[in-house]
């Protein structure tokens, strides 16, 4: 069975930092990695989709990494903004449509 | 905005009613999907539709019964639900299952009392 972590949890920074999310994955197994954002009591907003085959994906501040092989991949964002708060989810598509994480909470302060 | 829609947006029930979700795509995709979050648990997937036609139940207890008339609406009929059952209702789709990307809908934010 598939399972997804995401560390860490929750992450405070100060607005302007540059900062890491991961996530990591049992089954290497998977067609795809998504990383989503959600807003509180909002649905979720698709940010980028790593497909098996590619090794990272950018969007603007955004830049997802994908090894297959250890089980892992990290969402990168630059130069953050308040703007940027919000719970970051990763889910991998394999043998279910998708599975995903619990998710990092992120507060940028400014 | 998605091309997701979702209503009702928020619903309170108690354990005796029967009520019903809805969810409407207009990005003329083929797959649809019911995902249930609760409170501190990972997202967790329901039912897939693909065509009209059911191809996976993650064990999901028969309380809840999903509908798909056609590849453009998908009901979530509700009944003798649990307190526990309360949760975000978020309904998704894609072009096909897989490997496309998934588009979602705000959620119903289901209380059972």
């Amino acid at each position: 069975k598939q399972e997804v972590t995401q560390i860490p949890a929750a992450l405070s920074v100060p607005e302007g930092e540059n900062l890491v999310l991961n996530c990591s994955f049992t089954d290497s197994a998977i067609y795809n990695l998504q990383w989503f954002r959600q807003d509180p009591g909002k649905g979720l907003t698709s940010l980028l989709l790593i497909q098996s085959s590619q090794r990272e994906q950018t969007s603007g501040r955004l830049n997802a990494s994908l090894d297959k092989s250890s089980g892992r991949s990290t969402l990168y964002i630059a130069a953050s903004q308040p703007g940027d708060s919000a719970t970051y989810l990763c889910a991998v598509t394999g043998r279910r449509a998708l599975t995903f994480g619990s998710g990092t909470r992120l507060q940028v302060q400014p | 905005e998605t091309g997701v829609t979702q209503t009702p947006r928020h619903l309170v029930m108690g354990m005796t009613n029967k009520k019903s979700l809805k969810c409407e795509q207009h990005l003329g995709h083929n797959a649809m999907y019911w995902y249930k979050q609760s409170a501190k648990k990972p997202l967790e997937l329901m039912f897939v539709y693909n065509f009209k036609e059911q191809t996976e139940n993650n064990s999901v207890p028969s309380r809840f019964s999903p509908e798909c008339p056609n590849s453009s609406h998908l009901f979530l009929h509700l009944h003798t639900l649990q307190p526990e059952d309360s949760a975000l209702y978020l309904c998704a789709s894609s072009q096909a299952t897989g490997v496309e990307t998934q588009y979602f809908g705000p959620g119903t934010r289901l209380l059972v009392l």
